[in-house]
């Protein structure tokens, strides 16, 4: 089926901590992995992508992890600041010839001051 | 500001009737992507054009409709309009088809009275 899901859709931290985001994903014909932030107002952007080969990426305060055993794929972000604040999404491209992406239902980020 | 632009921002319009909202890629992004993002079904992929030619279909109701032109700006047309229809249109491009970095426009809110 197409559905990506998130276990949260709410997380609320401090600024200054580590937030870790969660989404599982049913796809396993899947072959990349992406993360979206959309802040209010705005169009969803791009945050980090990972291919389903992987494990691990690392970007700059953001690491993704990938788990296929058990189809979970999390975000995790370092030192969180007010800034991040925004409502997040993970998506899934299919393989093939079909590159569509499939969004998740998004799970709200609230960082406290 | 990513780089592409949605026209108009705001629309409201009553059942039965059609409307046209119009996407401007970033300059060079030959594909172009439109979601439909609504509080119960979150971002919904409804179709995708490259150079031209569809490439992939999502959700996408019959009485919905679009097109890329030669100079790869693209509409979507929604016609015999429903209550259930109002929500936020994202219009997004990529430079090729398969890019898991897609860049969003901020999105035409349309509402269906």
């Amino acid at each position: 089926g197409e559905s990506v899901g998130l276990h949260l859709p709410t997380l609320s931290v401090q600024e200054g901590d580590n937030s870790i985001i969660n989404c599982a994903y049913s796809n396993s014909a899947s072959d990349y992995f992406i993360w979206y932030k959309q802040e209010s107002g705005k169009g969803p952007q791009f945050i980090i992508d990972i291919r389903s080969n992987m494990d691990k990426r690392q970007g700059q305060r953001v690491t993704v992890l990938l788990n296929k055993t058990v189809k979970h794929l999390s975000l995790q972000i370092a030192a969180t600041q007010p800034g991040d604040s925004a409502v997040y999404f993970c998506a899934e491209r299919e393989g093939g010839s079909n590159y569509k992406l499939t969004f998740g239902k998004g799970t709200l980020l609230t960082v406290n001051p | 500001d990513s780089g592409v632009t949605q026209t108009p921002k705001h629309l409201i319009t009553a059942t039965g009737q059609r409307v046209t909202l119009r996407c401007s890629p970033r300059s060079g992004d030959l594909s172009v992507y439109w979601y439909q993002q609504s509080l119960d079904q979150g971002l919904q992929f409804l179709i995708q054009y490259y150079n031209g030619e569809e490439r992939a279909k999502g959700n996408i109701l019959e009485r919905f409709s679009a097109q890329q032109f030669p100079d790869l700006h693209s509409e979507l047309n929604l016609s015999s309009l429903e209550l259930g229809d109002s929500a936020l249109y994202f219009c997004a491009s990529s430079v090729d088809r398969g890019s898991t970095e897609a860049f969003f426009g901020q999105g035409t809110r349309l509402t269906v009275v």
